[in-house]
């Protein structure tokens, strides 16, 4: 089945440790996007990517960082910059351009203690 | 700058109720396209419908339509004779500008009572 991928669905994590969360799609899709969701804030965009090997930061980038050496992968690793990393995390893909919806996966909720 | 302001924040109806979703947006980008998504309960977000810049008439699918005004900059929601299944956090969402960013707004949190 084609989707996109989000492992693992919880993660706990000590404070002052960095923590990488997975994304994958077999979609065959360049554009690929990172958003934070908390509860009363809606989703907030941390990075995104329209193509392999580049990335733009978002609105909530500040301790977060993101790499896009593969089409299909695009990994968010949450720093102990992060001064409220505990959220819930959602990956999206889309076909690159501005006529195209997004597919998310099923997030990945992060807490750290 | 993109912003999506979604001013309703939790909107409380009884089973077979109209209810109408408000949205607004600012962007200073000459095409751009909204979204509309639901997040049921599982978390994962889920596409309902794309509208274009260039494209005010209105839709309709099923029970779910949509009203698109450039010259008030909203693109409003209605549910037509609401369900229980309709419960959700709905988002409303613009893409626009030269890197295609996908800006969502806080949600509304909709609950159909029975």
């Amino acid at each position: 089945d084609g989707g996109i991928t989000q492992s693992p669905k919880y993660l706990f994590r000590k404070e002052g440790q960095n923590v990488t969360l997975s994304c994958e799609q077999n979609l065959n899709h360049d554009a690929m996007y990172w958003y934070r969701q908390d509860p009363g804030q809606g989703l907030r965009l941390i990075y995104y990517s329209q193509i392999v090997n580049d990335f733009q930061k978002g609105d909530i980038a500040e301790g977060y960082s993101v790499s896009r050496e593969k089409k299909e992968s695009f990994p968010l690793t949450v720093t102990s910059a992060q001064k409220n990393p505990t959220a819930f995390y959602l990956c999206a893909s889309s076909i690159r351009g501005v006529n195209t919806e997004a597919f998310f996966g099923q997030g990945t909720r992060l807490t750290v203690v | 700058a993109q912003k999506v302001t979604q001013a309703q924040t939790e909107i409380s109806v009884v089973e077979k109720e109209d209810v109408t979703l408000d949205c607004v947006y600012e962007t200073r980008d000459t095409t751009y396209y909204l979204f509309w998504y639901k997040q049921p309960p599982s978390g994962e977000l889920v596409f309902l419908i794309r509208r274009n810049s260039f494209d005010e008439q209105n839709e309709i699918s099923g029970r779910y339509s949509w009203n698109f005004q450039k010259s008030t900059s909203s693109f409003n929601f209605t549910i037509t004779a609401s369900q229980v299944v309709d419960s959700a956090v709905y988002f409303c969402a613009l893409k626009g500008g030269a890197n295609s960013k996908l800006t969502f707004g806080k949600g509304i949190t909709l609950s159909v009572r029975p």
